[in-house]
């Protein structure tokens, strides 16, 4: 079965400084990824998908994501965080029967000033 | 804009009690979902609907159910509310699913809270 794991809650960085958020699957197929952010509150904003082809995805808001499927990684990036990113970051898997789509559990980030 | 609507935005119901939790899409989308979110387990979905009066059930659909009589119109239904069902949740809508490169749309969310 399809699964998504994000090693960190909660990360906390400084208003500024590079962020990387880390999400893991685990999928037997050639995975659709996606990385959605959810500010206090709010629903869902798809950030970036990867489907195929380039293994670097770039997305809104600044962010960039690559694929590495020796790792089973797609870890979400930023080279310099702003006050407005702090929120809740959702990596995501498609499975390929009916659409559906696998969350993670989310990582929390928080900006310092 | 693509506009998922959730006519509640926060419910407070007692046990026992039926709970209907509404959403509209607006762009003419096939596919319609109804996820729960809490701390700690991401979001996981409970039903979704491919068109209409079509459903599945998701990873969690014990003590729901839904109804999708128009195609703009996803329904969650929970016939007899428990306190372990306080949650967020969140109804969703795409044009074709996620593995044919269609975004998902989320609605604001609906505070449900059972006392």
């Amino acid at each position: 079965a399809q699964s998504v794991t994000q090693p960190d809650i909660h990360i906390t960085v400084s208003e500024g400084a590079s962020l990387e958020l880390r999400c893991n699957y685990s999928y037997g197929a050639t995975p659709y990824l996606f990385w959605y952010v959810q500010s206090p509150g709010q629903g869902l904003q798809l950030l970036l998908k990867y489907f195929s082809g380039d293994t670097l995805v770039q997305g809104i808001k600044g962010f960039e994501a690559e694929f590495k499927r020796s790792q089973s990684s797609f870890n979400l990036r930023k080279p310099s965080v702003h006050w407005s990113d702090a929120a809740e970051y959702f990596c995501a898997v498609a499975a390929d029967s009916y659409d559906k789509v696998i969350f993670g559990p989310g990582t929390s980030l928080s900006v310092i000033p | 804009d693509v506009k998922v609507t959730q006519s509640s935005r926060y419910l407070v119901k007692r046990t026992g009690e039926k709970v209907f939790l509404e959403c509209v899409q607006d762009m003419d989308h096939e596919n319609m979902f109804w996820y729960r979110q809490d701390p700690g387990l991401g979001l996981r979905l409970i039903y979704f609907s491919y068109d209409v009066k079509m459903k599945e059930k998701g990873d969690i659909p014990e003590g729901y159910s839904v109804s999708r009589e128009k195609k703009e119109r996803f329904s969650l239904i929970l016939e007899s509310a428990s306190t372990n069902q306080t949650s967020m949740y969140l109804c969703a809508s795409s044009a074709a699913g996620a593995v044919t490169g269609n975004t998902i749309y989320f609605g604001e969310g609906s505070w449900l809270t059972v006392v």
